[in-house]
């Protein structure tokens, strides 16, 4: 079975700072996705930026980037520049694949605080 | 385009009460999540349907959880009789379908549940 691994439950960051938040994973797939949600206090998840395991080059949103190493198995995010709404619970996401139903399994999360 | 809307936000019930939670997908998505999120955790998966039909119910406690999804488009999610240990929030999410699934989910805003 799949498992996602977040081994900071917090992290902190100066404003206009950059921060790395890191995540691992287990599988046998060789072929899956990989994501980063942000969930702020108002609960819903927002998708901050998203990898496919068949793509080497790392996926960049903006201020979001990762760093993909898919024989490590891991899969962390940096946020470049900070910003007081970047402030939130951070989950690294894996998408099973199609025949198991492509559900998507969580990380245990990262509240990353933002100080001005 | 309307997101997912879950209804309703808050609720407190008493253990061995009952409780529905609703949710309402994005017009088209065919595939419907069903996350329970207890504090501190990520999401974990209840139970997914493809239209109207279950594709993975395995983590779902079949003893007082139950769910449906009539006519593949909106769905309710019930609890009876409610335990003190169900207390977390409840979110749903809908994707397009089961194919490469390239943009995620999109999430509810959750239903938070107290059982006291």
């Amino acid at each position: 079975a799949q498992t996602v691994t977040q081994s900071q439950p917090e992290m902190s960051v100066q404003e206009a700072e950059t921060v790395t938040l890191s995540c691992t994973y287990d599988t046998s797939e060789s072929d899956y996705y990989l994501f980063w949600y942000k969930q702020p206090p108002s609960r819903q998840m927002i998708l901050v930026i998203r990898q496919e395991a068949y793509k080497q080059q790392n996926a960049t949103e903006n201020r979001f980037s990762v760093n993909f190493q898919k024989a490590a198995k891991s899969f962390s995010l940096k946020i470049s520049d900070s910003q007081l709404g970047d402030a939130a619970m951070y989950f690294c996401a894996y998408r099973v694949g199609l025949n198991q139903g492509g559900k998507l399994i969580f990380g245990q999360g990262t509240e990353l605080s933002v100080k001005p | 385009e309307a997101g997912v809307a879950q209804s309703p936000r808050y609720k407190i019930i008493e253990k061995r009460q009952s409780v529905a939670f609703w949710c309402n997908p994005i017009s088209g998505h065919a595939t419907l999540y069903w996350y329970q999120q207890i504090l501190g955790q990520g999401p974990k998966l209840l139970i997914q349907f493809q239209n109207n039909g279950v594709v993975d119910d395995s983590q779902l406690p079949k003893d007082r959880f139950s769910a449906e999804r009539l006519k593949g488009v909106d769905s309710t999610l019930k609890i009876q009789p409610a335990k003190l240990e169900d207390s977390a929030v409840y979110l749903c999410a809908s994707s397009l379908g089961r194919d490469r699934g390239t943009y995620g989910y999109t999430f509810g805003s959750g239903t938070r549940l107290t059982v006291v």
